[in-house]
C-alpha cells in the first residue's frame, strides 16, 4: 500500500529564513511525487515534481525539492521565504493513476 | 498550461435538493477525472475516479448513490449530489487527468454550503 506523511501540521518561520516542509512517501515501486501549494477557498496549485532523474527538483516560485531514496523523503525547501509563501501545503504519491496526499502542512511566515 | 474550470464556485442550497457542479479541461481532453472532497484544514480525500464513457469508482466508504458522477465527454465530468444535508457542506475539488500523463490538473474548487 501506498502512503505519504506529512510530520509537522504546521511551520512558522520568519521571512527570509529558510523553509523547510518535510514529506516522506511509502510506495512499491518508483514513486511519483508531487508538491501542490493552497491558498483559502481556492484549488490547488503545483509546485513541482519528481519522477525521474536529478534529485534535487526546482519548481514554481523558488521553491525545490529533493528526493531522498535511501532516506524515502521528498522535502520542499524554499532558500528565503516570503509572508506570501504563508499557505497549505501538499505533498502527494502518484501510483496507480491515483494521487494520495499528505495531511498537509500550515505553513506561517511572519514579517 | 492545462486549465480546468469548476462551475459554480459557489452555492448555497437548502436541505433536500440536488446540486451539481461541472468540471471541464479547458484545453486538453482528459481521459480520466478526479472528485475529491475537502474539510476545513483537511486533506484532500479522493471520492471517485471517473472515465469517460464508463461507470465511476467509488472510493470505499462513498455513496454512489448520493454522489452521482457522470464523464460525458473528453472534456466534462459532474458530480451531483443528491439530497444534499448540512453534513454534505465541504469543499469539492475536481481534477483532470491527460491521455498517458502522470500528473494531474486541479480545477478551482466548488464551496458547498447546505442549509
Amino acid at each position: 500500500a501506498q502512503s505519504v506523511a506529512q510530520p509537522e501540521d504546521q511551520v512558522n518561520v520568519a521571512e527570509g529564513n529558510p523553509l523547510t516542509v518535510k514529506c516522506t512517501y511509502s510506495v512499491s515501486g518508483n514513486p511519483y511525487l508531487f508538491w501542490y501549494v493552497q491558498y483559502p477557498n481556492r484549488g490547488l496549485q503545483f509546485l513541482l515534481k519528481y519522477i525521474t532523474g536529478d534529485n534535487l527538483v526546482k519548481g514554481s516560485y523558488g521553491f525545490e525539492a529533493e528526493f531522498n531514496k535511501s532516506q524515502t523523503s521528498f522535502h520542499l525547501k524554499k532558500p528565503s521565504a516570503l509572508v506570501s509563501d504563508s499557505a497549505l501545503y501538499f505533498c502527494a504519491l502518484f501510483n496507480d493513476y491515483k494521487l494520495s496526499f499528505g495531511a498537509g502542512t500550515t505553513v506561517t511566515v511572519r514579517a | 498550461g492545462a486549465v480546468v474550470s469548476q462551475h459554480p464556485s459557489w452555492v448555497i442550497c437548502k436541505s433536500g435538493t440536488s446540486v451539481k457542479i461541472e468540471c471541464r479541461s479547458l484545453d486538453f481532453q482528459a481521459t480520466t477525472m478526479f472528485w475529491y472532497r475537502q474539510f476545513p484544514k483537511q486533506s484532500l480525500m479522493l471520492m471517485a475516479t471517473s472515465n469517460e464513457g464508463s461507470k465511476a469508482t467509488y472510493e470505499q466508504g462513498v455513496e454512489k448513490d448520493k454522489f452521482l458522477i457522470n464523464h460525458a465527454s473528453l472534456t466534462l465530468s459532474t458530480l451531483t449530489v443528491t439530497s444534499a444535508h448540512p453534513e454534505d457542506s465541504s469543499f469539492y475539488i475536481c481534477s483532470a487527468l491527460p491521455y498517458m500523463n502522470n500528473e494531474q490538473f486541479f480545477g478551482p474548487g466548488t464551496r458547498l454550503t447546505v442549509l
